[in-house]
């Protein structure tokens, strides 16, 4: 089982605001990394360290964090927002890396 | 633009050893974390483990007792060697390039994977 939990599946309205939260011991102290992956494609990076955005995201996507739990949130959801997302941590060694189980994102 | 790409057998069979080889092209292999990650059919992403390109390995703790990563820095590559695979080892196979982003490691590349199936 990971040490990350996400919710399985949450929705949203098109253009409403959705959080996609990601709960997990090492997320204390430590930045939570987000990726979206569309159906048969590689995942990509939309919130990366210490919640800033890579190039060429659109700023409606925004992390956050605050103790165990870490958030994604996406203002103004999209169509071609619906994809699964995972956060990533590091583990309770500190070493090693461990996805969430993932949170699939259903835009109505 | 750093391009990663998968390659590798897509069918190995029960108990044999799964080899894939991930070539980086567009860019060095120096100074950055390269990694593997898996995604069986209609599951989450697993992280089998990284190499940094001076040889510095981590694995997965749960996947450590069968798992070889290596570089090939003259060549651009990095590999994977699974050994003793069975059907649960089904999976898309990713390589990804990592580099530290405050604290923590990112994947800001991917390869577009590839399917290994394990099966007689």
């Amino acid at each position: 089982s990971s040490e990350l939990t996400q919710d399985p599946a949450v929705s949203v309205a098109l253009g409403q605001t959705v959080r996609i939260t990601c709960q997990g011991d090492s997320l204390r102290g430590s930045f939570a990394i987000w990726y979206q992956q569309k159906p048969g494609q590689a995942p990509v990076l939309v919130i990366s360290g210490k919640n800033t955005r890579p190039s060429g995201i659109p700023d409606r996507f925004s992390g956050s964090s605050s103790g165990y739990t870490a958030s994604l949130t996406i203002s103004g959801a999209q169509a071609e927002d619906e994809a699964d997302y995972y956060c990533k941590s590091r583990d309770s060694s500190g070493s090693r890396l461990v996805f969430g189980g993932g949170t699939k994102l259903t835009v109505l | 633009q750093v391009q990663l790409q998968e390659s590798g057998p897509g069918l190995v069979k029960p108990s044999e050893t799964l080899s894939l080889t991930c070539t980086v092209s567009g860019g060095s292999i120096s100074n950055y974390y390269w990694n593997w990650i898996r995604q069986s059919p209609g599951k989450g992403l697993e992280w089998i483990g990284n190499i940094f390109y001076s040889g510095i390995i981590n694995y997965n703790a749960s996947l450590k007792s069968r798992v070889t990563i290596s570089v090939d820095t003259s060549k651009n590559q990095f590999s994977l060697n699974l050994r003793s695979v069975s059907a649960a080892d089904t999976a898309m196979y990713y390589c990804a390039r990592a580099l530290f982003s405050y604290d923590v490691l990112v994947f800001d590349n991917w390869g577009q994977g590839t399917l290994v199936t394990v099966s007689s």
